[in-house]
């Protein structure tokens, strides 16, 4: 069964850093490319950042450049993101999710999903 | 980047009624749009993907339809599980955008 577990989110103050990991399991980690979608409360949906499968390309959403970092460990089935700088608006549920590829592009599993809560 | 735009933003609907969502695109995007449902206080949940092809699992009555610019979410007879918000997404380039959802009510 394919599962992702993210972790990492809390309370932090505007400036601060945390950074969010992602477990996955039940599937060849080192075969996907992944992705962070955020989340804020009572809004929609938003992209964030990719990462390949090897860990070689990665994008950010110009809303998080220069301050997020998308890594990962294929020997430890994690997915991490790095957020520096923070400021009130990246103040979401952060979830991670696969990137599936046959017959088309799509996010076919996701993790719950981590609260992010940046106040002072 | 690719805006997505879906309407209506909400709906109300009865159980067993036919209900469709629109989803158009900036630009074309051939078909690569796809579908999720999302429940309150739940991730995101793939409904169809490449605009009509239906994920493993999920009920016959949700089917998709369009290409280029403007894509529809078809659900035939509602029942009461399917209450929720829906998004579309495209990705046919990177920022993979998401449109700004429908919530679906009673």
């Amino acid at each position: 069964e394919v599962q992702l577990v993210e972790s990492g989110g809390g309370l932090v103050q505007p400036g601060e850093s945390l950074r969010l990991s992602c477990a996955a399991s039940g599937f060849t980690f080192s075969n996907y490319a992944m992705h962070w979608v955020r989340q804020a409360p009572g809004k929609g949906l938003e992209y964030v950042s990719a990462i390949s499968s090897n860990g070689g390309s990665t994008y950010y959403a110009n809303s998080v450049k220069g301050r997020f970092t998308i890594s990962r460990d294929n020997s430890k089935n994690t997915l991490y993101l790095q957020m520096g700088s923070l400021r009130a608006e990246d103040m979401a549920v952060y979830y991670c999710a696969r990137w599936g590829s046959e017959g088309g592009y799509y996010f076919d599993y996701w993790g719950q999903g981590t609260l992010v809560t940046v106040s002072s | 980047d690719i805006q997505m735009t879906q309407s209506p933003s909400s709906l109300s609907a009865s159980v067993g009624d036919r209900v469709t969502i629109t989803c158009r695109a900036s630009q074309s995007i051939s078909s690569y749009l796809n579908w999720y449902q999302q429940k309150p206080g739940k991730a995101p949940n793939l409904l169809i993907y490449a605009a009509s092809t239906l994920q493993s699992g999920v009920p016959s009555r949700f089917s998709g339809s369009g290409s280029g610019t403007d894509f529809i979410l078809t659900i035939s007879s509602l029942q009461p599980e399917d209450f929720a918000t829906y998004y579309c997404q495209q990705t046919y380039s990177i920022p993979y955008t998401f449109g700004q959802g429908t919530k679906l009510e009673i």
